[in-house]
């Protein structure tokens, strides 16, 4: 049990429509990656956020966008969502400090998205 | 760019066989290594993290291995069970963490 959750456990959208995902941090945890994860591939970093404000982004369009609040919780958002857009998408929280040397990050469950 | 693979993509062994699943990566400038146990549908499980001045971690019948310069991680794991079954991940983080696709493993009873 890594203390790290996400909601909701399983939501289905429609192509064209907005969804936004939710994830609780491990408490003191200042760090908050998210993940995309399609069927069978591992998992491809989406942004990570560091004390409120986005501290990297991997190759994702403006339409995946996020919000990280000072009571350890975040927010992915994502917009006219395409079916591509299916996949389980992973939080995890640290509490390192990005580009300062290694730390180990906790996932959570995960929230599976299935785009029709 | 950073690039990790996993070798092989699927294995099937039967019960109480050792067994070694590969992890490869292009950068050796990594922080550390992390492997990884996902079941069905569900989140990742951290099985072991390595930093990148070490060599090897171990946890009960888990070992894994870290080869920085060569851009290699294994993970043997001994006496395979049927609770074994899962799919592993191998990750690499620098500036984020890279995963490869995964080896699904299937221990036979």
């Amino acid at each position: 049990e890594t203390g790290v959750t996400q909601s909701p456990t399983h939501l289905i959208k429609t192509r064209g429509q907005q969804v936004t995902l939710r994830c609780s941090s491990q408490s003191g945890h200042n760090t908050v990656s998210w993940y995309q994860q399609a069927l069978g591939q591992g998992p491809q970093f989406i942004f990570q956020y560091y004390r409120e404000e986005e501290n990297g982004r991997g190759n994702f369009p403006p339409r995946f966008s996020g919000l990280q609040f000072p009571n350890y919780s975040s927010e992915l958002n994502v917009n006219a969502l395409e079916l591509d857009d299916s996949a389980l998408y992973l939080c995890a929280s640290s509490d390192g400090m990005p580009g300062r040397g290694s730390y180990e990050q906790y996932f959570g469950p995960g929230t599976r998205l299935t785009v029709t | 760019k950073q690039e990790v693979t996993q070798i092989p993509a699927a294995l099937s062994v039967p019960e109480g066989e050792n067994l070694v699943l590969n992890c490869s990566f292009t950068d050796s400038a990594i922080y550390n290594l992390q492997w990884f146990r996902q079941d069905p549908g569900k989140g990742l499980t951290s099985l072991l993290l390595i930093q990148s001045s070490q060599r090897e971690q171990t946890s009960g019948r888990l070992n894994a291995s870290l080869d920085k310069s060569s851009g290699r991680s294994t993970l043997y794991i001994a006496a395979s069970q049927p609770g074994d079954s899962a799919t592993y991940l191998c990750a690499v983080a620098d500036n984020d963490m890279r995963f490869g696709a995964g080896t699904r493993l299937t221990v036979k009873p």
